[in-house]
């Protein structure tokens, strides 16, 4: 079945700079990548996707970046802010007609931006 | 997000007691999922459904049980044969393998 790696497990960073996070998957028919943020105590929240048929995805301060070649996908988030401190979470699943009908989440990683 | 309620927040469960977690979606979702969290870790899979009357063993799912009866609901019961169930319940649904969104969870502690 699918295999996520996320890296690395804790980042801290200075308030304005730069953060990114990387995934690696093992099924290279899986087609969509989700990013989540958790705060302490709460539910996962979406903050961007890509699908297989992309190579990059903007949102503002938020990047993702996909290179199927060599199955793995990053999150960048630029100028960062206090809030953006939180755990992020990357997931990967594979298409419908596939046993594993649910998306696999990377371990995660821990980002704090220092003011 | 807001289309995703569990309940109850919080649970306490003493031992060899079998409880029962509520998950319920208005989103018209077919999929719905449970997932486990421990503290500073990452999200395992439980159970999922993709359709109402069905439904498969995640990553984890000895000492778990489920039921899909109606499309809304995905009840979780946590089983006296879960020796270590301490932990935050999420459960998510999505309209396919797709973008999930999460309720807010169900911290579970056993006294």
């Amino acid at each position: 079945g699918e295999n996520v790696e996320q890296h690395p497990s804790t980042l801290s960073v200075q308030e304005g700079d730069s953060a990114v996070i990387k995934c690696t998957y093992s099924d290279s028919a899986s087609n969509y990548f989700p990013w989540y943020k958790q705060e302490l105590g709460k539910r996962p929240q979406l903050i961007i996707d890509i699908r297989s048929n992309v190579g990059e995805k903007k949102d503002q301060r938020i990047a993702v970046t996909l290179n199927k070649t060599a199955k793995h996908f990053s999150l960048h988030i630029t100028e960062t802010q206090p809030e953006d401190s939180a755990v992020y979470f990357c997931a990967a699943s594979s298409p419908m007609d596939t046993g594993r009908r649910a998306l696999t989440f990377g371990s995660g990683t821990r980002l704090q931006v220092q003011p | 997000d807001g289309g995703i309620t569990q309940s109850p927040k919080y649970l306490f469960r003493k031992e060899g007691q079998n409880v029962t977690l509520s998950c319920e979606q208005n989103l018209n979702h077919d999929a719905m999922y449970w997932y486990r969290q421990d503290p500073g870790q990452g999200l395992r899979l439980i159970y999922y459904s993709q359709i109402v009357n069905d439904f498969q063993k995640g990553d984890i799912a000895e000492g778990y049980s489920v039921s899909r009866e109606k499309k809304e609901s995905f009840p979780l019961t946590v089983t006296s044969a879960q020796k270590n169930p301490t932990a935050f319940y999420l459960c998510a649904s999505s309209r396919g393998v797709d973008t999930q969104y999460f309720g807010p969870g169900t911290r579970l502690t056993v006294l």
